[in-house]
């Protein structure tokens, strides 16, 4: 069964500085979908990126970018010059390609912005 | 464009009262519907999942269930909540199993 393990319950940052989320994940499968969304405190979900595993071009998305490794099952997201409506929980979730309708999440990590 | 609505976006209910919550897509068609509940400070757990009318796939047993009477609209129901009903739920959509999932506003959902 796949697995998404976020390792970092929780993250800080200093405002307009760079910060990295990791992601792996567990799976057999070789085409398949990675995600990365945003929940702040308002609770909404919101899609941050999405990458298709078949590609080897990293997603971007402004200041929102992957480092998407396949063969090491890794999928980070990287935060460029941070905001303060950056602070959110951020989830990484996958889909297979092929199974089922299911997304996996990962448990999530909070990131907190510093002023 | 698509929208998705979903209501209440909070409600306080007794152990033991019957439950419906209701979320509805707009501007797309046959698109997959999801149902997730989310623990505080916890990840998505998912529910229900339905790819059409009529159509629903139960991931989790327990007292809740699921019903998609119409093509676009999505209902959360129980019969009798237990205090471990809590939660916060969220509704998705998604047009097609290889698109991201879009979610509502969720229901904060307290069981006294």
């Amino acid at each position: 069964a796949q697995t998404v393990t976020q390792s970092q319950p929780e993250m800080s940052v200093q405002e307009a500085e760079t910060v990295t989320l990791s992601c792996t994940y567990d799976t057999s499968e070789s085409d398949y979908y990675l995600f990365w969304y945003k929940q702040p405190p308002s609770r909404q979900m919101i899609l941050v990126i999405r990458q298709e595993a078949y590609k080897q071009q990293n997603a971007t998305e402004n200041r929102f970018s992957v480092n998407f490794q396949k063969a090491a099952k890794s999928f980070s997201l990287k935060i460029s010059d941070s905001q303060l409506g950056d602070a959110a929980m951020y989830f990484c979730a996958y889909r297979s390609a092929s199974s089922n309708y299911q997304l996996i999440w990962g448990a999530g990590t909070k990131l907190i912005i510093k002023p | 464009s698509q929208t998705i609505h979903q209501w209440p976006a909070t409600l306080v209910q007794p152990v033991g009262s019957p439950l419906s919550l209701e979320c509805t897509v707009e501007g797309t068609s046959n698109p997959n519907l999801y149902w997730y509940r989310q623990a505080a400070g916890r990840g998505l757990q998912l529910l229900f999942y339905s790819v059409g009318i009529g159509q629903i796939s139960s991931e989790v047993p327990q007292n809740l269930s699921a019903s998609r009477p119409q093509d676009r609209q999505f209902i959360l129901s129980s019969k009798k909540l237990l205090l471990s009903d809590s939660g916060f739920y969220l509704c998705a959509w998604e047009q097609g199993g290889n698109q991201p999932q879009h979610f509502g506003d969720g229901t904060r959902l307290s069981i006294l």
